[in-house]
């Protein structure tokens, strides 16, 4: 079982959508989650960091961290098709931790 | 701007040639780190560095070599030894730490062995 899992899509939704974008994981020492946005043929950015359980709003985008279940979610509100990327879950059970677990990346494309 | 600069973007090698792929970051980051992605496989640490004169292996360092002589620099050396080098490569840093302390990226290089 990977660590870390990621549907990985394709998801295309029509503009102005919701999206929902989610992965799961197995170790329970995991605190700390990110999510990375990658344009095609592009490095990631970082797009949201959260620490343990609860939401985290940043303008469109919501962080959602489930620790009980081992879930933790990402929300695109209002999506546009600049927004279209593969998105990527990554965590670590520790701050600064020097290897971070990835998901493999869902791809998203808006739909004008 | 501040930033991490990777080159070349695009690197075509022959079999059983080594190639270095240059990382350079003006962020005054200490830790600097070299991932391998490839699809459906998600990111793979190959190697990283916490400070100058130091580095440690990752899950994937079979085939690679690196050095961290500044700060500044963290080459890493695509050897003949690497079986299956073709991949994107992302160089990455982070500034401490401390919580809120994560890693950001480098725009990546492909290498493609012809």
């Amino acid at each position: 079982q990977k660590e870390v899992e990621q549907d990985p899509g394709p998801l295309s939704v029509p503009e102005g959508a919701i999206v929902s974008l989610n992965c799961t994981y197995s170790n329970s020492a995991f605190q700390y989650f990110m999510w990375y946005r990658q344009y095609s043929r592009k490095g990631p950015e970082l797009l949201m960091y959260t620490y343990s359980s609860g939401n985290k709003e940043d303008g469109r985008f919501t962080a959602q961290v489930d620790k009980s279940s081992k879930y933790i979610s990402l929300f695109i509100r209002d999506s546009q098709p600049s927004d279209s990327a593969t998105y990527l879950c990554a965590m670590s059970a520790r701050a600064g931790a020097n290897n971070l677990f990835f998901g493999t990346g869902t791809r998203l494309t808006v739909i004008p | 701007d501040g930033g991490i600069t990777q080159s070349p973007k695009y690197l075509f090698r022959k079999e059983g040639q080594n190639v270095t792929l240059s990382c350079e970051q003006n962020l005054n980051h200490d830790a600097m780190y070299w991932y391998r992605q490839d699809p459906g496989q998600g990111l793979r640490l190959i190697y990283y560095s916490q400070i100058v004169n130091d580095f440690q292996k990752g899950d994937i360092a079979e085939g690679y070599s690196v050095s961290r002589e500044k700060k500044e620099s963290f080459p890493l050396t695509v050897t003949s030894a690497q079986k299956n080098p073709t991949a994107f490569y992302l160089c990455a840093s982070r500034s401490g730490t401390g919580s809120g302390n994560t890693i950001y990226f480098g725009e990546g290089s492909w290498l493609t062995v012809v």
